[in-house]
């Protein structure tokens, strides 16, 4: 079965950097992109990254972008969030979920299986 | 990348009908047809429920249903059940190979 588990978070101060894990299993991961979302404690689910399957093309949303990157290791099946210079505001919980099956729309899949989550606190 | 607009909270008695609107703008739900639902219990991962505005996974009752109109999703969940209660989340593509979530929404089976 699918399987996603992130891991790497933790308290962290502002200013510093952090870099999330996600290990997949259950489905050739080397022909899925990949997408990041995270959650504020008590808000709701914000978009923040997607890289293609073959880890060519990458893309943020504007509040991340020139501070986070996202890649990948097809021979690890593991998904990366490089997190620098983080901010207060980055505080949330960060799950990554699978995206498009190569092949299909790009558009398609904002996450048909996701992990459950690594809590990532910016605190001074 | 302005979030989509759903209400706060719904409600409905077990066994009716209740629709939660998503309204974005024609950068996003207006100019494709990629709108995802997704159900969210708490202190657990989202579950896409709806995908490509109407089509829904296997495994996901017939209850639930999507559509669209303009620039505006909605899901319908008919025929309520106690484990429909959850927040429940729109998300459409955005152009650009970006996303755009709703605030969510609270449903409530009173």
């Amino acid at each position: 079965q699918v399987q996603l588990v992130e891991s790497g978070g933790g308290v962290v101060q502002p200013g510093t950097s952090l870099t999330l894990s996600c290990a997949a299993s259950g489905f050739t991961f080397s022909n899925y992109g990949m997408h990041w979302v995270r959650q504020a404690p008590g808000k709701g689910l914000e978009w923040v990254a997607v890289i293609w399957y073959d880890g060519i093309n990458r893309y943020y949303v504007d509040s991340v972008k020139g501070r986070f990157t996202i890649s990948r290791d097809n021979s690890k099946n593991t998904l990366y969030l490089q997190m620098n210079s983080l901010r207060a505001e980055d505080t949330a919980v960060y799950y990554c979920a699978r995206g498009w099956l190569r092949g299909i729309a790009v558009a398609s899949n904002a996450g048909d299986y996701w992990g459950q989550g690594t809590l990532v606190t910016v605190s001074s | 990348q302005s979030a989509l607009t759903q209400p706060r909270s719904v409600s409905g008695s077990p066994g009716q009908s209740v629709t939660i609107s998503c309204t974005g703008t024609s950068s996003d739900i207006g100019g494709y047809n990629y709108v995802s639902w997704f159900q969210q219990h708490p202190g657990k991962a989202p579950k896409v429920m709806i995908y490509d505005v109407s089509k829904r996974p296997s495994g996901v009752p017939d209850r639930f249903s999507g559509s669209k109109s303009g620039s505006t999703a909605s899901l319908t969940i008919s025929g309520l059940q106690a484990e429909d209660e959850a927040d429940y989340y729109c998300c459409s593509y955005a152009g650009s190979y970006t996303w755009v979530f709703g605030g969510g929404t609270k449903l409530t089976v009173l």
